[in-house]
């Protein structure tokens, strides 16, 4: 079993459209949780940490079930600038290893 | 602004010929890692390094070198390359302080060994 699941994706979805995102991670040791953005051939960045209580981030939403290990995101009113390949990321032992999920891809249709 | 910085962008080289990818990062992170994507595989970190003279291996080390003399650089060698090392490479930092692990990534290096 891989340590960080995803769904496999791809999902396209017309604009407008609340997409989400299912994560689920193998060690229960793990410490920290975020998602990431990948544009295609680019650099991963940081879209937002996941904290236990639940966070939100305008049409973004993360959520984080420590004792099902399980994480979510869900973006709502998307945007044709929302495509993307959206990486689940976990890390553990006090941030030195970080776990990449093999990513979903959105695609976001006029 | 904070940032890593990779070089080259983009290297095409032949088999057996030894090549460097730069790393530098200007946030004072202890924390330098190295990865490379490949379609299907997703992102698999090679070495990555705790601290100054500090390194270990990742999932794939093999036909990696790294070295960390200094904190802010994290060069990633491959001593003979071959056909198989053509990928997407990524280096990445990040600090130990809790609440602050978030990975911030270079621009990428894209290699091709012919």
């Amino acid at each position: 079993r891989k340590e960080v699941e995803q769904d496999p994706g791809p999902f396209n979805v017309p604009e407008g459209a609340t997409v989400a995102f299912n994560c689920t991670y193998s060690n229960s040791a793990s410490q920290s949780f975020f998602w990431y953005r990948q544009d295609c051939r680019k650099e991963p960045k940081l879209l937002m940490s996941v904290y236990s209580s639940g966070n939100e981030d305008g049409r973004f939403t993360a959520q984080l079930n420590r004792a099902s290990q399980y994480i979510s995101l869900l973006i709502r009113d998307s945007k044709l600038s929302d495509s993307a390949t959206y990486l689940c990321v976990v890390t553990s032992n006090y941030g030195q290893n970080f776990v990449f999920g093999p990513g979903t891809r959105l695609s976001v249709l006029p | 602004e904070a940032q890593v910085t990779q070089n080259p962008r983009y290297l095409i080289t032949v088999t057996g010929k030894k090549l460097t990818v730069t790393c530098s990062q200007n946030m004072n992170h202890e924390y330098m890692s190295w990865y490379r994507q490949d379609p299907g595989l997703g992102l698999r970190q090679i070495y990555y390094s705790m601290n100054v003279e500090v390194t270990d291996k990742g999932d794939v080390p093999e036909g990696y070198k790294v070295s960390r003399k200094e904190k802010r650089n994290f060069p990633l060698i491959l001593e003979s390359p071959s056909p198989n090392q053509t990928s997407l490479y990524f280096c990445a930092s990040s600090s130990p302080t809790p609440g602050r692990w978030e990975a911030f990534f270079g621009q990428g290096t894209r290699l091709t060994v012919v």
